[in-house]
């Protein structure tokens, strides 16, 4: 089974530009979580969707950052503008919890590690 | 508001030694409790994970933890420490689980380094 597919794994861009990072879920899982970790920080809760439907984005920073999860597959999380203090490793993560299924654990990617200069 | 706590920042223990990392959580009730494993350029790994019954909890590679309430802990413990297990370990807390949700709160992390 593959896991959790993030991409670009590093992005650099400049302040002002937009970047969109790709994660692509374990196959089957409905629950889809964005979760970011500033350097020197704790990694940080942003959104999770259910399916399609955003469930809880009460992590999200700001209005310049927008998740899709068109058709309940894979994800983007778009950012635009970028500033300096987005810069960090966003990670996705999937799992198949759901009633009765509460101890399904999270499976997590990679890593997108994004720097903003 | 749940928190959780990870003292150590970096941890260096020698190969075949002991190891305990420290957590400590703060939540208003009875907590889902996990320990992470990141190892270099891979996402996070779950080692184990306490949601209830024995307090004792044990995971892969050869890690246990032990869920104290009287504390607020969940310390992660592996008696015998081999090279490979060099990575950096996260402890997070997650609320009740219903109909979906792993929203979980994590420490800042402990850098373990294991010297030959």
């Amino acid at each position: 089974e593959a896991g959790v597919t993030q991409f670009p794994s590093h992005s650099v861009i400049e302040k002002g530009q937009t970047v969109t990072l790709r994660c692509d879920p374990i196959s089957g899982h409905d629950n889809l979580y964005w979760y970011r970790r500033v350097m020197g920080k704790e990694i940080k809760f942003l959104l999770h969707f259910v399916k399609e439907s955003k469930q809880d984005e009460s992590g999200m920073p700001n209005n310049r950052f927008l998740a899709e999860r068109t058709g309940g597959t894979y994800s983007t999380l778009k950012v635009q503008p970028a500033e300096l203090e987005d810069s960090g490793v966003y990670f996705c993560a999937s799992s198949q919890e759901g009633r009765g299924r509460r101890d399904s654990p999270l499976h997590f990617g990679n890593g997108t590690r994004l720097t903003v200069t | 508001a749940q928190s959780v706590t990870q003292p150590d920042i970096h941890i260096t223990v020698s190969e075949g030694a002991s190891l305990e990392l420290r957590c400590n959580y703060s939540y208003g009730a009875t907590p889902y409790l996990f320990w992470y494993v990141q190892s270099p350029g891979q996402g996070l790994q779950l080692l184990l994970k306490y949601f209830s019954g024995d307090t004792l909890v044990q995971g892969i590679k050869g890690f246990e933890a032990e869920f104290k309430r009287s504390q607020s802990s969940f310390n992660l413990r592996k008696p015998s420490v081999h090279w490979s297990d060099a990575a950096e370990y996260f402890c997070a807390v997650g609320g009740r689980i219903t109909g979906g949700g792993n929203k979980l709160t994590f420490g800042t992390g402990t850098q373990l380094k294991v010297e030959l």
